[in-house]
């Protein structure tokens, strides 16, 4: 069973520019969050899809948006990038019935 | 809202000795507890979870933890660590009919030989 793809693994960008970061969740489950995770202010939700609809957000500016398709892959996308933007992203799965969330690798953007 | 604190950010170790890792949470409705394990330049990956029933939970590479209601408490333990045990340990909660999880600051554990 496959698990949580996020591509890409690395990313660097310039100030103001914009980025896609995508994540394909294992087979079968709809639900798919987005997590920040910085030295500075550890993991931190940004916001959760569940049949492409989004049913919770995280403290995070309008800068960041996401979207889910109907077969359950994700994209968030990040606006006007600022350097402190610089982040790991991870995108975690789960399915119904709490099993826990499957986390993937992350996509390490760096912004410059 | 809930919040999660671990007590201890850096948690020196020898091998072979045993470690615990300190999580207290905070929460005024039922919650989910879980333990993931972070290497370097990867993601997390979950070593136990505790939803309901006996309170103590067995998980991945011979780690436990036991949740303990009245101190909100779900401690991570292993009585024998190995130098592979090198990594960043987060505890984190969910509340029970809630889509989001909440991460304490994390516990970065050095095993040294």
């Amino acid at each position: 069973k496959a698990g949580v793809t996020q591509t890409p693994r690395y990313l660097i960008k310039t100030r103001g520019q914009q980025v896609t970061l995508s994540c394909s969740p294992i087979s079968g489950h709809r639900s798919v969050s987005w997590y920040q995770q910085t030295p500075g202010q550890g993991l931190q939700f940004l916001f959760e899809y569940f049949s492409e609809t989004q049913r919770n957000k995280g403290n995070f500016p309008g800068r960041f948006s996401g979207r889910q398709f109907s077969n359950s892959r994700s994209e968030m996308n990040v606006s006007t990038l600022e350097l402190g933007d610089s982040a790991l992203y991870l995108c975690a799965s789960s399915s119904q019935g709490w099993g826990g969330y499957t986390f993937g690798s992350g996509t390490r953007l760096t912004v410059v | 809202a809930q919040s999660v604190t671990q007590l201890d950010s850096q948690v020196p170790v020898f091998e072979e000795a045993p470690v615990e890792l300190r999580c207290n949470y905070s929460s005024s409705v039922s919650v989910y507890l879980f333990w993931y394990v972070q290497y370097p330049n990867q993601g997390l990956q979950l070593l136990l979870k505790y939803l309901s029933g006996s309170t103590l939970v067995k998980g991945i590479n011979g780690f436990e933890a036991e949740f303990n209601k009245s101190q909100t408490s779900f401690h991570l333990r292993k009585p024998s660590v190995h130098i592979s045990d090198t990594a960043e340990y987060f505890c984190a909660v969910i509340e029970a009919a809630g889509n989001k999880l909440t991460f304490g600051g994390g516990t970065r554990v050095l095993v040294k030989p």
